[in-house]
């Protein structure tokens, strides 16, 4: 109950084009959802993060669509660039001020091709 | 702030071998992770401390691996004895309790190869 699946693996896609990262968890007591960027040779860092509350989240070019009723959500990259290149997790946690675990995804690897 | 600071950045032993990593934490931060990252498994959680307690062991892989943080800025993954399978990227990262809010910082790694 504890997992988030993430789909697809890999990904590539041309400049300008809009990947789509999904995610899916089980535990309906999760309530904090984050997207972590890395890039090789460096630790993931916080890219967005989304609380049930609303179905999408915009910052720049990134956004966060959120489905509460199907317990998915996932990332969308507007006009992709070749330096959005990375590594992708998702991740879910409950976030009662304790500062819970994260349950991370198992990781996309996007490649944009200029 | 100079973020989480990892050492060895790389390190390579051979099997058999005690293996230590260390972590210096962002200062301020009560919580810290770590977490080991390889291409068929991800990023798994294998401990973390609140106020330099440990809070949750169940990511250890076994009695090999051991971790302590004896005081808020300092905290160890102790591998002993290393075995070819521990090879991996490891990762520490901390975190401030706040209401509505759960960022992790992440350090650079410590890539370990077992030989």
């Amino acid at each position: 109950q504890q997992q988030v699946k993430q789909s697809p693996q890999s990904l590539i896609v041309q400049k300008g084009g809009i990947p789509i990262i999904n995610c899916a968890y089980e535990n309906t007591a999760f309530d904090y959802f984050p997207w972590y960027q890395q890039f090789p040779g460096k630790g993931p860092a916080l890219l967005i993060a989304i609380r049930p509350d609303v179905s999408e989240k915009k910052e720049g070019r990134f956004t966060i669509s959120f489905n509460k009723s199907a317990k998915q959500f996932s990332l969308h990259i507007m006009d992709s660039q070749p330096g959005d290149s990375a590594t992708y997790f998702c991740a879910a946690s409950r976030s009662n001020f304790g500062n819970e675990k994260l349950t991370f995804g198992t990781g996309t690897r996007l490649t944009i091709i200029p | 702030d100079a973020g989480v600071i990892q050492s060895p950045r790389h390190e390579v032993t051979e099997m058999g071998q005690e293996v230590t990593l260390r972590c210096k934490p962002i200062s301020g931060h009560d919580y810290l992770f770590w977490y080991r990252q390889t291409m068929m498994r991800g990023l798994e959680l294998l401990i973390y401390f609140n106020n330099n307690v440990p809070i949750d062991d169940s990511g250890m892989p076994e009695d090999r691996f051991s971790a302590k943080m004896p005081n808020a800025s300092f905290s160890t993954l102790k591998i002993q004895p290393s075995e070819p399978r521990d090879s991996a990227v490891y990762f520490c990262a901390s975190s401030l309790a706040r209401p509505l809010l759960n960022e992790q910082f992440f350090g650079p790694g410590t890539r370990l190869t077992v030989l």
